[in-house]
C-alpha cells in the first residue's frame, strides 16, 4: 500500500517566517510533486522533481523553493512566509499514470 | 481560458440517480486524462484513467471525446458515498505535468 506522509497537518506562522514542509515516500518513485490547493482555483502545481537533485518549476514557483537530497524526500521551503501562501499544501508521488497524495498540510500564515 | 474546466456544481441528486459529469481540455496535444475523486478535507485519490475506447468500473463509467476535447464520467445508481468532489486531470505528452481542474461537487441526498 503506498504511503506519501506529510511531517504536519496543521502548521501556523508567522510573516517573514522560513518554513519547511517535509514529505516522505515509501515506493520508490522517482517522481515528486509540491501543490497547493485553494478554493476556486484547484490544484496548482508550485515544483516537481523527477529524480534526486533535479527540479523543474510549476506553474506557481514564486516564493518557494525545494529540495530532493534522498529519493523519498521531497522538502518545500518557504524562503519568507507571506499571508498569501495560507493555503492547502499537497504532496503527491508517482508515476506516469497514477500520483499519490499525502494528507496534506493547512498552513496559516498570520 | 483555462487548460482544464468543468462545471463546480454542486449536482445535488437523490439516492439511486444517475448523474454525468464534463470536463473540457483546451491542448489538442493532451495525452492522458483521468477522473480523481477527493472527498471533504481529504487528499485527492485515483478513481479512473480514460482511455480512447472508454472504460467502466462498476457503476463508473468514463469517457472521452478527442474531437470536442471533452471527458465525462457517468455514475449510475448515486449512493450517499458517492458525496464528494470529482477532480478532471489531464496530461500531455513528454512531461511530467497533471493539470488539474477545479472539480465538480457532487452532493448525493437521501
Amino acid at each position: 500500500d503506498v504511503k506519501v506522509t506529510q511531517s504536519s497537518r496543521y502548521l501556523v506562522k508567522r510573516t517573514g517566517e522560513k518554513v519547511f514542509l517535509e514529505c516522505v515516500q515509501d515506493m520508490d518513485h522517482e517522481n515528486m510533486f509540491w501543490y497547493r490547493q485553494d478554493p476556486g482555483l484547484g490544484l496548482r502545481l508550485i515544483y516537481f522533481s523527477y529524480d534526486v537533485k533535479m527540479k523543474e518549476k510549476g506553474d506557481i514557483p514564486e516564493g518557494y523553493s525545494v529540495s530532493r537530497e534522498k529519493k523519498e524526500r521531497f522538502s518545500l521551503i518557504l524562503e519568507s512566509a507571506s499571508t498569501n501562501q495560507t493555503s492547502m499544501y499537497l504532496c503527491a508521488s508517482g508515476r506516469v499514470y497514477e500520483q499519490y497524495f499525502g494528507p496534506g498540510t493547512r498552513l496559516t500564515v498570520t | 481560458r483555462k487548460e482544464v474546466e468543468q462545471d463546480p456544481g454542486p449536482f445535488n441528486v437523490p439516492e439511486g440517480a444517475t448523474v454525468a459529469f464534463n470536463c473540457t481540455y483546451s491542448n489538442s496535444a493532451s495525452q492522458s486524462f483521468f477522473w480523481y475523486r477527493q472527498d471533504c478535507r481529504k487528499e485527492p485519490k485515483l478513481l479512473m484513467s480514460v482511455y480512447s475506447s472508454g472504460n467502466e468500473d462498476g457503476r463508473f463509467t468514463a469517457q472521452l471525446n478527442r474531437a470536442s476535447q471533452y471527458i465525462s464520467l457517468l455514475i449510475r445508481d448515486s449512493k450517499l458515498s458517492d458525496s464528494a468532489t470529482y477532480l478532471c486531470v489531464v496530461t500531455t505528452s513528454g512531461t511530467y505535468k497533471y493539470i488539474f481542474g477545479t472539480g465538480t461537487r457532487l452532493k448525493v441526498l437521501a
